[in-house]
């Protein structure tokens, strides 16, 4: 069974930095492209990051763009969201998903991050 | 980047009713076209992939249809659990960009 676990979410001031983890499990992490996705409260969804299966080329929303960084370690079965110079607006559940045929195919349960003084 | 408008924002239905969500893209995508529901408090889950294609395990009362800018996701008779938001995505460029969303409520 597929299983993804963001980790890593968590209160941080304007400004600051934060890095979310997603541990992956029941398939082969280095086969698959990977995304982040993330939700505002009470907010639609909203695509943030990707990479693709090898880490070759990453891809990222302008909101974030220069700020945030995408990476995998593919040795332990984990992605991270390296998140910099943090705004109130990135404020949301961020979400971890495997990428199938082009898809969302699985999503992870979510980390919350609260940018707040 | 791409730009996706759903339509509408909300609607409320009866059980039974058959639903048509509609979503437009600011540039053709061809049939990269992606359709997510999303439960009160849950992550998003995948009906529809490649404008039409079901996912496995998703009731065959969901349907996709469209190709270039104009998608459609019709509920052809819309049962209790289906009252969520359901979202729109493209996945011809990054960034895979979704809509706003359009939230069914129970009439």
């Amino acid at each position: 069974e597929v299983q993804l676990m963001e980790s890593g979410g968590g209160l941080v001031q304007p400004g600051g930095s934060l890095r979310l983890a997603c541990s992956a499990s029941g398939f082969t992490l280095s086969s698959f492209s990977m995304n982040w996705v993330r939700q505002a409260p009470g907010k639609g969804l909203e695509y943030v990051s990707g990479i693709t299966a090898n880490g070759g080329m990453t891809f990222y929303a302008d909101s974030v763009k220069g700020r945030f960084t995408i990476s995998r370690d593919n040795s332990k079965n984990t992605l991270y969201l390296q998140m910099t110079s943090v705004r109130t607006d990135d404020t949301a559940i961020y979400y971890c998903v495997k990428v199938e045929n082009y898809y969302g195919h699985s999503w992870g349960h979510g980390t919350l991050v609260t940018v707040s003084s | 980047d791409i730009q996706m408008t759903q339509s509408p924002s909300s609607l409320s239905a009866s059980v039974g009713d058959r639903v048509t969500i509609t979503c437009r893209a600011s540039q053709s995508i061809s049939s990269y076209l992606n359709w997510y529901q999303q439960k009160s408090g849950k992550a998003p889950e995948i009906l529809i992939y490649a404008a039409s294609s079901l996912q496995s395990g998703v009731p065959s009362r969901f349907s996709g249809t469209g190709s270039g800018t104009e998608f459609t996701l019709t509920i052809s008779s819309l049962q209790p659990e289906d009252f969520a938001t359901y979202y729109c995505q493209q996945s011809f460029s990054s960034p895979r960009t979704f809509g706003q969303g359009t939230k069914v409520e129970i009439k």
